[in-house]
């Protein structure tokens, strides 16, 4: 069965300092990876997603993954954060019809 | 505005009352999901529809909890003798293609339920 982790449960910084979200995967065929974003009381939003292809993929409001094989990883990252960035932050794979989620990264950005 | 839409918003009810949410797809998609998210999780699945179709539902939480879609539109989630256990926000999320495994969800805003 397909899970993820995300290993941090919440990240402080700054606004301008840059960012990097962890995520790892199991699954045992190629992976459709997603990053989400939910801000408190709404639902979540999707920023961006791997299928296939180049292994650095571009997403929405700045941010950026990269697809790991060797790693399992598909770590989220941004170069400059803004404070409307504060969020939570999910990854998620699919590849099954059920996508699955992990348990999310609370960003908290300092002024 | 052509998002998902979820129904009521918010529900308080006494705990042992039934309780049911209901979600509206982007019209075009095919498939629709019921998650439910606690405090500091993220979502966990509940079950999902391709058309009016419930493919899997063994991961519904109890027998308490039902769902249906009976013309492929809209979807009912209904919960009986609600617990203080069931207090979440239950989100729904539809995908737009029937034969693609991908799985990008495009969520409504969810409904909190409060179980007192």
């Amino acid at each position: 069965a397909q899970s993820v982790t995300q290993p941090d449960i919440h990240i402080t910084v700054s606004e301008g300092a840059s960012l990097e979200l962890r995520c790892n995967y199991s699954y045992g065929a190629t992976p459709y990876l997603f990053w989400y974003v939910q801000s408190p009381g709404q639902g979540l939003q999707l920023l961006l997603k791997y299928f296939s292809g180049d292994t650095l993929v571009q997403g929405i409001k700045g941010f950026e993954a990269e697809f790991k094989r060797s790693q399992s990883s598909f770590n989220l990252r941004k170069p400059s954060v803004h404070w409307s960035d504060a969020a939570e932050y999910f990854c998620a794979s699919g590849g099954s019809y059920i996508p699955t989620f992990g348990r999310g990264t609370s960003l908290i950005v300092h002024p | 505005d052509t998002g998902v839409s979820q129904d009521p918003r918010h529900k308080i009810t006494k705990r042992g009352q039934n309780v049911t949410f209901r979600c509206d797809p982007i019209s075009e998609h095919n498939r629709l999901y019921w998650y439910r998210q606690t405090l500091g999780q993220g979502p966990e699945f509940l079950t999902y529809f391709q058309n009016e179709a419930q493919l899997e539902k063994s991961r519904l939480l109890s027998d308490r909890f039902s769902a249906e879609r009976p013309k492929g539109s809209f979807s009912t989630l209904e919960i009986q003798r609600t617990e203080q256990g069931d207090s979440a926000m239950y989100l729904c999320a539809s995908s737009p293609l029937a034969g693609d495994p991908t799985g990008e969800l495009f969520f409504g805003e969810g409904s909190r339920l409060t179980v007192l």
